[in-house]
């Protein structure tokens, strides 16, 4: 059984529409994350939370929202999608502690037009 | 700020030949970089491949290896003969050890095995 699921597997929507995507984990991890892929490029930190009802900045939030209802679920949220944020976005998750693994989900494929 | 820099791809090697990809970083602002290796195979999420978080140490996993050199900054991925399953994209990653710290990820390197 899949650890991180995300929904949906892929999306397209129209350029200043709301685009909510969602992560679920079973891993009873504190830690959860979302990043962006663009083509030919790694990836980047968009949002973390370490505990529920909490979220912290990453590395390129503009643009994005997120929000961590309870231990398992964490939403990314675009208020006003745009062009450029057309990408493939990962959900990850991860232990406390320090050093350990982040655990991925598939992933969603956003295209914006 | 903290990078990597790998290997672009794409990468296309015959069966049973040997591989490497480069994975070199720059940690600025960690005091002890882990050092990580993911796997994306076609229609999968990231997974990890292996991982090393002491300098001078060697991980290992599915015949691949990897060394933490902290002299050249550097985390080559290597693999002595590689099969037609190994065909995905491979991303060298550096954390801290922190708690939850984020992971920074290198630009991914497409590997394609010919038959």
């Amino acid at each position: 059984e899949a650890a991180v699921t995300q929904s949906p597997r892929s999306k397209v929507a129209v350029t200043g529409g709301k685009v909510t995507l969602s992560c679920h984990q079973t891993n009873n991890h504190d830690y959860m994350y979302w990043y962006r892929q663009d083509t030919g490029h790694g990836l980047r930190l968009i949002h973390y939370s370490y505990v529920a009802d909490s979220t912290e900045k990453g590395d390129i939030p503009d643009g994005y929202k997120a929000s961590r209802p309870s231990q398992e679920n964490f939403s990314l949220i675009l208020e006003l999608a745009s062009l450029s944020q057309t990408a493939v976005y990962f959900c990850a998750s991860s232990e406390r502690t320090g050093g350990r693994e982040q655990y991925f989900g598939p992933g969603t494929r956003l295209t914006v037009l | 700020g903290d990078s990597v820099t790998q290997t672009e791809g794409p990468v296309t090697v015959s069966e049973s030949e040997s591989l490497i990809i480069n994975c070199t970083y720059s940690a600025t602002s960690i005091a002890y970089p882990n050092l990580f290796w993911y796997v994306r195979y076609p229609g999968e999420g990231l997974q990890l491949l292996l991982k090393v978080i002491t300098a001078g140490q060697k991980g290992s996993s599915r015949g691949f290896e990897a060394t933490y050199n902290k002299e050249t900054t550097s985390f080559h991925l290597q693999k002595a003969s590689v099969q037609e399953s190994d065909s995905a994209v491979y991303y060298c990653a550096l954390g801290d050890n922190n708690a939850g710290a984020k992971l920074t990820f290198g630009g991914g390197t497409r590997l394609t095995v010919r038959p």
